[in-house]
């Protein structure tokens, strides 16, 4: 079983839809949690990085991390074609008590997202 | 925000020969960069961490003398694949912490697309 579970879709919209990823996740370690956006070819983008459970809203984009159920969610408002892309969710644990102990990040598949017009 | 910038973003070579892809910090220091490799439709893996002014620490199953690492100064770090195979032929993407911290939030490069023929 991998550490972190994404769909890899591909999901697709309308233009205007709210778009909703998720990840679900093994390792109840976990306490940072990311989501990265990736073009064809392109490195990946982030988006949006929170430490704690519950929301996190910047612009469009919404975070959701629900650390009790190991599920973390991305939504995105008013979607556009330009967010057709693939989003990645990452995600590391603390292995020491020093704040220089975070063990490396774990990635999900990512899910191809397509917002046709 | 901060910005990696990594070269070339495309090359071509022949089996045997070696490739450097090099990967700049532009705005910030980095003292860990870490560089992942990524076939189509999959997350990215992570094969190696580079440490300025130390030797690079290796994911299990890669190669350090086929992947050689050099992180001579805050700024860059390199990747060379030596005696390449159409094998090693992937998407190579370096990244390095913004903040410094390791948990700062990774940031990547654009990536450079190898083709080994």
């Amino acid at each position: 079983q991998k550490e972190v579970e994404q769909d890899p879709g591909p999901l697709s919209v309308p233009e205007g839809a709210i778009v909703s990823l998720n990840c679900t996740y093994s390792n109840s370690a976990f306490q940072y949690f990311m989501w990265y956006r990736q073009y064809s070819r392109k490195g990946p983008e982030l988006l949006m990085y929170t430490y704690s459970s519950g929301n996190k809203e910047d612009g469009r984009f919404t975070a959701q991390v629900d650390k009790s159920s190991k599920y973390i969610s991305l939504f995105i408002r008013d979607s556009q074609p330009s967010d057709s892309a693939t989003y990645l969710c990452a995600m590391s644990a603390r292995i020491g008590l020093t704040t220089d102990s975070w063990g490396k990040l774990q990635f999900g598949a990512g899910t191809q997202v397509v917002v046709t017009p | 925000g901060a910005v990696v910038s990594q070269h070339p973003s495309r090359v071509i070579c022949k089996s045997g020969t070696s490739v450097k892809i090099e990967c700049r910090s532009l705005d910030f220091q980095a003292t860990t960069m870490f560089w992942y490799r990524q076939f189509p439709k999959q997350s990215l893996m992570l094969m190696a961490t580079s440490n300025e002014g130390s030797k690079a620490t290796y994911e299990q199953g890669v190669e350090k003398d086929k992947f050689l690492i050099n992180h001579a100064s805050l700024t860059l770090s390199t990747l060379t694949v030596t005696s390449a195979h159409p094998e090693d032929s992937s998407f190579y993407i370096c990244s390095a912490r913004s903040g410094g911290k390791p948990n700062s939030p990774l940031h990547f490069g654009n990536g450079t697309r190898l083709t080994v023929t």
